[in-house]
């Protein structure tokens, strides 16, 4: 079956630091990832789309400075949580829609849990 | 905008109790309709897509397009049911999936 990867799946760091997240499809090749973020207990929350050679389309109140997503290949997606606060821990997830199948099949990575101090 | 809506946080049933879980969506012409599911510690994966009409572990859904509606159903839950369950609703334009709040179903034996 089609996996999707997250690197890493939890990282701490010091307010003000960035920090960088991982997404890969690792049997498959995926024009569109997306980004979600999930709180404690509640739904994902859609952050971003992520096209494979153009820039990432985000949802309103998603800061694109603050949130950098670049798509450089088919496989690899990255979103880099820029000057971290402690507001923007949470637990991120991507998704990776497979070239050529259904547009709204999403594979889901495990996730990645961010704690800023 | 898309709004996918799950009434119920927590649904609670004994082992070999019908469920129901609700999910209602906003009207789009032809939706594209899906439930997720979330095992404890694992990642959110497809259960089953209204167009296939397919039925997983024993669950279905029918598409109400009259009353909005997609609700999940099974006749006899198991404990190894117990998980969290999204409804969500696809844009075959952008490929995005708008997520319900989730349902919590607990399966007691």
């Amino acid at each position: 079956g089609a996996v999707v990867s997250q690197h890493p799946s939890w990282v701490i760091c010091k307010s003000g630091t960035s920090v960088k997240i991982e997404c890969r499809s690792l049997d498959f090749q995926a024009t569109t990832m997306f980004w979600y973020r999930q709180f404690p207990k509640q739904s994902l929350m859609l952050m971003a789309t992520s096209n494979e050679g153009s820039k990432a389309t985000y949802e309103q109140g998603v800061e694109k400075d603050k949130f950098l997503i670049n798509h450089a290949s088919l496989t690899l997606s990255t979103l880099t949580v820029t000057s971290a606060h402690p507001e923007d821990s949470s637990f991120y997830i991507c998704s990776a829609s497979p070239m050529g199948g259904v547009q709204e099949t999403q594979y889901f990575g495990p996730g990645t849990r961010l704690l800023v101090l | 905008a898309q709004r996918v809506t799950q009434p119920e946080k927590l649904l609670s049933v004994f082992k070999g109790a019908p469920v129901e879980l609700k999910c209602n969506y906003s009207y789009s012409g032809s939706p594209e309709l899906f439930w997720y599911v979330q095992y404890s510690r694992q990642r959110l994966q497809l259960l089953l897509r209204h167009i296939s009409r397919e039925s997983i572990k024993g669950f279905t859904a029918d598409l109400n397009k009259g009353e909005t509606s997609f609700h999940l159903k099974k006749p006899f839950a198991q404990e190894e049911d117990s998980a969290m369950y999204y409804c969500a609703q696809g844009s075959s334009n952008t490929g995005k999936l708008i997520f319900g709040q989730g349902t919590t179903l607990q399966v007691k034996p």
